[in-house]
C-alpha cells in the first residue's frame, strides 16, 4: 500500500526566513501529489497539486513544490514566510489505479510556526 | 470556497447511541467522501460515492455507514458510537475521479463520552 511521510511534525521559522516542508511518498508508480494547508478550526484548502509535466509546480500565497521522482519527494517551499502562514500543512497522494474515485493517501502534517 | 456545508459543527454524545453527520453541496460534484482527522493520523478516508446510491468502503470504514439518496447530501452514520470514535470528521467533494481535486468542507467535530 502507498504511504506518505512527513519527518517533521513541527517547524518554527521567523518572519521573512525561507521555508521548505518535506514529503516523500512510497508507491510503485507516479502518483498524483497535492499539498493542502489548514489553520486552526478550519478545513483543508488546496495550495498545488501535481499531476504530470512540469515537476516545479506553483501554488496560491507564493508556494511552490517540487516533484522528484528519484527521490520519491514532493517537497513544499516558500522563499519568504509571512505570519499569516502559521497553521498546518499536509501532503497528499493519490493513485491512478483505484477505479474511479479520487483516493487520496494524507501524511500525519506538519505545524508551522512563525516567529515576527 | 467549494459550497460544501456539514452539519452539526459540533456535537456530543454518550457511548453506544446513534450519531449522523450530514454534508451537503451546491457544486452538484458527482464524488463525495468522508474522513476523519486525528491526531498523528492525519486524515483517512472512511467512505466516498461515486455517484447517488453508489458508495464504497475506504481504509477505516469499520463502524461507519453512509448513504447518498441526493446528488448534494451524503450522510455518515454510527450506528452506535464509541470513545474510539471521537474525531474530527470531513467531508470533501471532487467533480471527477481519480487526479481531481478534492474541496473539503469546514468538519465536524464529534465526542462520544
Amino acid at each position: 500500500a502507498q504511504s506518505v511521510t512527513q519527518p517533521d511534525i513541527h517547524i518554527t521559522v521567523s518572519e521573512g526566513a525561507s521555508l521548505e516542508l518535506r514529503c516523500n511518498y512510497s508507491y510503485g508508480a507516479t502518483p498524483y501529489l497535492f499539498w493542502y494547508v489548514q489553520s486552526p478550526g478550519q478545513g483543508l484548502q488546496l495550495l498545488l497539486k501535481y499531476f504530470s509535466g512540469d515537476t516545479l509546480v506553483q501554488g496560491i500565497k507564493g508556494f511552490e513544490a517540487e516533484f522528484k521522482r528519484s527521490q520519491s519527494s514532493f517537497n513544499l517551499r516558500k522563499p519568504s514566510v509571512h505570519w499569516s502562514d502559521a497553521a498546518e500543512y499536509f501532503c497528499a497522494v493519490g493513485l491512478l489505479n483505484t477505479g474511479t474515485a479520487s483516493k487520496l493517501t494524507f501524511g500525519t502534517g506538519t505545524r508551522l510556526q512563525v516567529t515576527l | 470556497d467549494a459550497g460544501i456545508t456539514q452539519s452539526p459543527r459540533h456535537k456530543v454524545t454518550e457511548t453506544g447511541t446513534p450519531v449522523t453527520l450530514r454534508c451537503h453541496q451546491t457544486e452538484n460534484h458527482r464524488y463525495m467522501y468522508w474522513y476523519r482527522q486525528d491526531p498523528g493520523h492525519g486524515l483517512r478516508l472512511i467512505h466516498y460515492s461515486y455517484g447517488v446510491k453508489d458508495t464504497d468502503k475506504g481504509e477505516v470504514s469499520d463502524g461507519y455507514s453512509v448513504s447518498r439518496s441526493k446528488t448534494e447530501d451524503f450522510l455518515l452514520t454510527l450506528e452506535s458510537a464509541t470513545s474510539s470514535q471521537t474525531s474530527v470528521y470531513f467531508c470533501a467533494i471532487s467533480e471527477r475521479g481519480v487526479g481531481d481535486t478534492q474541496y473539503f468542507g469546514p468538519g465536524t467535530r464529534l465526542t462520544v463520552l
